[in-house]
């Protein structure tokens, strides 16, 4: 049973490109999570979504940040014209069910250069 | 709204005991607690979903008191593998609204023989 998968693992973009990110859930899993994460700090939500819907985006920023989870494929966390301070692990998680356990991606490290 | 962690760091000699704490200002549906290896994903250890709940395998358990929103983490008898940081996440009850699992800051454990 695979487990999340995320890629890329390693992103360099320059200043103005997009950044795509990709996360494939465990199977059965409906449930998905994106988080930021900036080094020796913690994980800060981003959004949560079920197929095909955002159930929150709180944590992401209005401007720049887009998450989909169509019907079929991966979730995708788009950020467009990237800055420096986008340069961070981003982990995406997913769970059964929500309010239950998440199991964590590898993680893509995006590098805005 | 972040659920406040703590000690913030905590050092041990092989075969001691820690107690790693974990609480919030809102009434809580679950609470899950994850370690994290350094450049590597957060790795889920057990969710609480109950009040008054005790879970546990191996040397590592948790209680969770729902009254007072709060968690615990116990490390008993560590072993070096044990040394990383570790988060609570939060999930916040059904009726107070939001589904967005809030983690904490994380408490970083170092085992040393």
């Amino acid at each position: 049973n695979a487990g999340v998968m995320q890629n890329p693992r390693h992103l360099v973009r320059r200043r103005g490109q997009e950044a795509r990110l990709r996360c494939s859930p465990m199977k059965g899993h409906s449930h998905v999570y994106w988080y930021r994460q900036l080094p020796e700090e913690g994980l800060k939500f981003m959004v949560y979504l079920q197929k095909e819907n955002i159930i929150d985006e709180s944590g992401m920023p209005k401007e720049r940040f887009s998450a989909e989870f169509p019907k079929e494929g991966p979730s995708i966390l788009r950020i467009q014209q990237v800055v420096r301070g986008d340069s961070a692990a981003y982990f995406c998680a997913s769970s059964p069910t929500r309010g239950s356990e998440q199991y964590f991606g590898p993680g893509t490290r995006l590098t805005v250069t | 709204q972040q659920p406040v962690q703590s000690p913030q760091a905590v050092i041990l000699r092989e075969g001691e005991d820690a107690v790693i704490n974990c609480s919030s200002s809102k009434a809580l549906y679950s609470v899950h607690w994850y370690r994290q290896k350094h450049g590597e994903a957060p790795v889920f250890l057990m969710i609480l979903l109950k009040g008054g709940e005790q879970k546990g395998h191996e040397k590592i358990s948790a209680s969770f008191n729902e009254k007072k929103q709060q968690s615990s983490l116990y490390l008993t008898a560590s072993q070096l593998s044990y040394s990383g940081t570790y988060f609570c996440g939060t999930d916040p009850q059904l009726n107070t609204g939001g589904f967005k699992t809030i983690f904490g800051a994380g408490t970083r454990l170092f085992v040393k023989a």
